[in-house]
């Protein structure tokens, strides 16, 4: 099994709402990361995960707030979200933090999230 | 932070032509990878360079790095209409807390015409 799983794959939220992304993956990867992407731009980090501990915050506002409970899985808790936070939300994972040897990550197919 | 810039940002050929497209970025490099992604979708892994090697070879892709222009080229030879997507070279970076990060260029957007 060589595939990383996002539910939702669509997401229309309130301002006021909160919500849930999650990402699971089983191909016992050490690493696993947020990235956000604005239409027709690169991929932005946001947040990486290694052995389950957070080791990169790229200075993403609180709002955002991610929980990898166990190896396998990555969740992105949604709250106060404005407009602009309107995006493609990819989780990606990597047998290793990148950096370490010549990892390369595994993504999925990501959740399109839309903030009214 | 360091981010790959490529050119051209869009290319349209016909099918059975080649496409090329370049990757240029700012500081020194462990490796450089090139991702493919379909519209709206996740990125795929294509292939992976290390900074000691200068060309490589995966099917019909072929990626060169020349380190000391701080530059790469990823062609696709014989095209396709399963070709048409975005392209982004990637390259590792320091992230705020000092761990490393791969970090993403702007992409090209291929299309190719039937």
């Amino acid at each position: 099994d060589t595939e990383v799983t996002q539910t939702p794959k669509h997401l229309v939220m309130g301002m006021t709402n909160k919500k849930s992304l999650k990402c699971e993956q089983h191909m016992g990867h050490r690493a696993m990361y947020w990235y956000k992407q604005k239409a027709k731009k690169p991929p932005e980090l946001m947040f990486v995960y290694s052995y389950e501990k957070l080791s990169i915050n790229e200075s993403v506002p609180s709002r955002f707030s991610p929980e990898c409970p166990n190896s396998s899985l990555l969740n992105l808790h949604l709250h106060a979200l404005q407009p602009e936070d309107s995006a493609l939300y990819l989780c990606a994972s990597s047998q290793f933090v990148v950096g370490f040897t010549n990892e390369k990550l595994f993504f999925g197919s990501g959740t399109q999230l839309s903030v009214l | 932070s360091q981010q790959g810039e490529e050119d051209p940002q869009a290319l349209s050929i016909q099918e059975g032509e080649n496409a090329t497209m370049n990757c240029s970025y700012k500081t020194s490099i462990n490796n450089l990878q090139w991702y493919r992604q379909n519209s709206g979708r996740g990125l795929v892994h294509l292939i992976l360079i290390r900074s000691n090697e200068r060309e490589k070879h995966s099917g019909r892709l072929r990626v060169t790095l020349d380190t000391s222009k701080k530059s790469s080229s990823l062609l696709i030879t014989a095209s396709r209409a399963a070709d048409t997507a975005s392209y982004f070279c990637a390259t590792d970076a320091l992230g705020i807390q000092g761990a490393q990060k791969l970090v993403f260029g702007q992409g090209t957007r291929l299309t190719i015409n039937p």
